[in-house]
């Protein structure tokens, strides 16, 4: 059974670095099938893709926060993070990691890490 | 202002049919798949639909989607209470190089 699971501070500081870990267990994120995600979702708003990660090392950006987000893969504790900088308050949102086979196809979930922006 | 169009609330009584929409332009559906997720209360999001018209494995035929020009449709069959929650569309979108999600429709089981 793929699961995935989100960790890190609840709470970041504006201007400040918001970093996230992802720790994956049934599955090896070193398997060249899959890309890891990181999507985020504002609380009562829709779902927006921030960017992925496959085990090769290339990584794929939303144009949007391209010039803010990496997200980087430890295979020897089958995690991958993200590194989203200079955040302000519209970065406050639940976090969501997850496996995708194709672009788009999400097929395993973590159960979402609430980041809030504030000083 | 969401680059795909879907309608914010949808409903039905059990065992009814109901169709959510998402209508886009040229650079996205009108060249590029579509998925759909189901987000129920309190929960992270559920893959549905993707490719168009594919289920993954173990999901009930009762949902389907659909493509046509810029515009899909996801059916949802035999309605029922457990089916309650928020539906997106998602499509990349060739202009934007990235991405883009339907502003949800929130399904509701009267």
């Amino acid at each position: 059974q793929v699961q995935l699971q989100e960790s890190g501070p609840g709470l970041v500081k504006p201007s400040q670095t918001l970093s996230l870990t992802c720790t994956v267990s049934g599955d090896s994120i070193s398997s060249d099938t899959y890309y890891w995600n990181w999507i985020r979702q504002p609380a009562g708003k829709g779902l927006e893709w921030i960017g992925r990660i496959h085990s090769s090392g290339s990584t794929n950006y939303n144009p949007s926060l391209k010039s803010r987000v990496t997200i980087s893969g430890d295979t020897s504790k089958n995690q991958f993070s993200l590194n989203l900088r200079s955040v302000t308050a519209a970065d406050t949102a639940v976090y969501y990691c997850a496996r995708g086979l194709r672009l788009l196809e999400w097929d395993y979930w973590g159960q979402g890490t609430l980041v809030t922006v504030s000083s | 202002q969401s680059v795909l169009t879907q309608p914010p609330s949808a409903s039905g009584t059990p065992g009814q049919r109901v169709t959510i929409s998402c209508s886009g332009g040229s650079s996205n559906i009108g060249s590029n798949y579509v998925h759909w997720y189901q987000q129920l209360p309190g929960k992270a999001p559920k893959l549905l639909i993707f490719r168009n018209n594919q289920r993954p494995s173990g999901l009930p035929d009762r949902f389907s989607g659909s493509k046509s020009g810029t515009a899909a449709s996801l059916a949802i069959s035999g309605l029922r209470s457990a089916d309650e929650g928020d539906y997106y569309c998602v499509v990349w979108d060739d202009s934007l190089f990235g991405p883009v999600f339907g502003g949800g429709t929130k399904l509701t089981v009267l």
